[in-house]
């Protein structure tokens, strides 16, 4: 079965350094997602993507944050200047375009802590 | 705006007992409906989803049904099991866009036997 697959499943770096968190999204998906976690609160979204450009963001999505589509199949969620509350678990997903429900499939997780 | 509202875990459960996860949700056109699920140390999972008024989604005795007067989309299982120990998360998205979720906070469910 298709799945989104996430690297690495757990990275520390030290506060203000720059962090790539990456992703494959399924192969014949045409959006793409970034959401995190923070330990004990809601799952935020973060970012989506389409058609090789960002097609909604969040209010945490700031100059901090950019994602790319390097190639035809990976996806890259990276943060400068990393600070401790950016700590915490960063899921990747991907959905179908189309008339049907757009069902997200979530990769496992990428844990980041920030120290 | 936007937003799901799920009840407050953890919940405590004994083996075979059933299971009530409370969701509500507020939103501004007509939204799909998702529980998924959060295995420990996994990703998370798509558990079901219903698509309009009174549908009910369901897969692997859970269910759940579209509530539009109530707003509500609570999850129901009629006997637990260990294997069901996950952290639930309800969540909303709009049809045939590439919009966010919305999600709620999660409810961790822990069976014991």
């Amino acid at each position: 079965e298709p799945e989104v697959t996430q690297t690495p499943s757990h990275q520390v770096t030290q506060m203000g350094q720059e962090v790539i968190l990456r992703c494959v999204p399924i192969s014949n998906h045409l959006y793409f997602y970034w959401y995190r976690q923070i330990l004990g609160q809601k799952v935020e979204f973060l970012v989506s993507f389409y058609n090789n450009e960002i097609s909604e963001k969040s209010e945490i999505f700031d100059d901090q944050f950019s994602v790319e589509r390097p190639d035809g199949s990976n996806f890259t969620l990276k943060i400068r200047s990393t600070k401790l509350e950016d700590s915490a678990m960063y899921f990747c997903a991907s959905s179908e375009q189309g008339l049907r429900v757009p069902e997200a499939f979530f990769g496992q997780g990428t844990r980041l802590t920030v120290v | 705006g936007n937003s799901v509202t799920q009840m407050e875990g953890p919940v405590t459960l004994s083996e075979e007992a059933f299971l009530t996860i409370n969701c509500t949700y507020t939103a501004t056109g007509y939204p799909s409906l998702f529980w998924y699920v959060q295995y420990p140390g996994e990703g998370l999972q798509l558990l079901l989803k219903a698509t309009k008024a009174d549908d009910k989604g369901s897969n692997k005795g859970f269910e759940a049904t579209y509530r539009k007067e109530t707003t509500s989309f609570h999850l129901e299982k009629g006997s637990v099991q260990v294997s069901d120990s996950a952290v639930y998360f309800c969540a909303l998205t709009f049809l045939n866009t590439g919009n966010q979720f919305y999600f709620g906070t999660g409810t961790s469910l822990t069976v014991i036997p």
